[in-house]
């Protein structure tokens, strides 16, 4: 199985900050990376993917970049709404597999 | 606007199996692949498996083989995953998600989820 590990585990920011998720594969693939959002109580909603095409109805400050083994997610600007569990996930082979997510709270 | 419903919440004692529904509204069901992801209380989110209806096939993460079963009903447009032999383990909240007709695989709508509580 592909492994996805992301980094940091967590992260405490301000509202405006510039936020950078890491999501690393244990192997190529390729541009098969998407990025999820999940808040409490919630399903999770796509952001990003492709690696970096950004989902109809996200805000542009949302980014994601990267191949083969190693992906970024950028949010340019930290919003209220913004706080919340983040995963990255691989589709280039089954299992689809997840990071183990990267929550992100209030300073 | 596209919405996967699924059904209701569950107890289950140990040993038992559990079939979890997801109906998508809005788009031709068979058009879509479906995929369960299930995330136990406090933790990440794990693929279990997935659906073309259109093939009728399925493919299964090797933790689950043996223990699920993904269908679809064409003449309901309705999915089904039954996890079979349920331990304390498998408490978690399951979630249908519906594949974008992309090659690049992603999960484009989710289910509302459906929390399966094992316990005797």
């Amino acid at each position: 199985d592909i492994q996805m590990t992301q980094s940091p585990s967590s992260l405490s920011a301000s509202v405006g900050d510039r936020v950078t998720i890491t999501c690393r594969a244990s192997q190529s693939i390729r541009s098969y990376l998407n990025w999820y959002q999940q808040k409490p109580g919630k399903a999770p909603k796509l952001l990003i993917y492709a690696a970096s095409s950004l989902q109809s109805g996200v805000p542009s400050r949302f980014s994601g970049s990267g191949s083969g083994t190693d992906f970024t997610l950028t949010i340019s600007s930290l919003q209220p709404e913004d706080f919340a569990t983040y995963y990255c996930q691989q589709s280039y082979t089954t299992p689809r597999t997840f990071g183990q997510g990267t929550k992100v709270e209030i300073k | 606007q596209v919405q996967l419903v699924q059904s209701g919440a569950e107890v289950k004692k140990p040993g038992s199996s559990v079939k979890v529904s997801c109906k998508p509204s809005g788009g031709t069901f068979s058009s879509y692949a479906i995929s369960w992801v299930r995330q136990a209380p406090g933790q990440g989110l794990e693929w279990m498996g997935g659906i073309n209806p259109f093939f009728g096939t399925t493919n299964y993460a090797q933790k689950f083989q043996g223990r699920v079963t993904i269908t679809a009903d064409e003449s309901t447009s309705t999915a089904y995953m039954e996890l079979s032999s349920l331990r304390s383990e498998d408490t978690a909240v399951y979630y249908c998600a519906r594949d974008a007709r992309s090659d690049y695989l992603y999960f484009d709508y989710w289910g509302q989820g459906t929390l399966v509580t094992v316990s005797s």
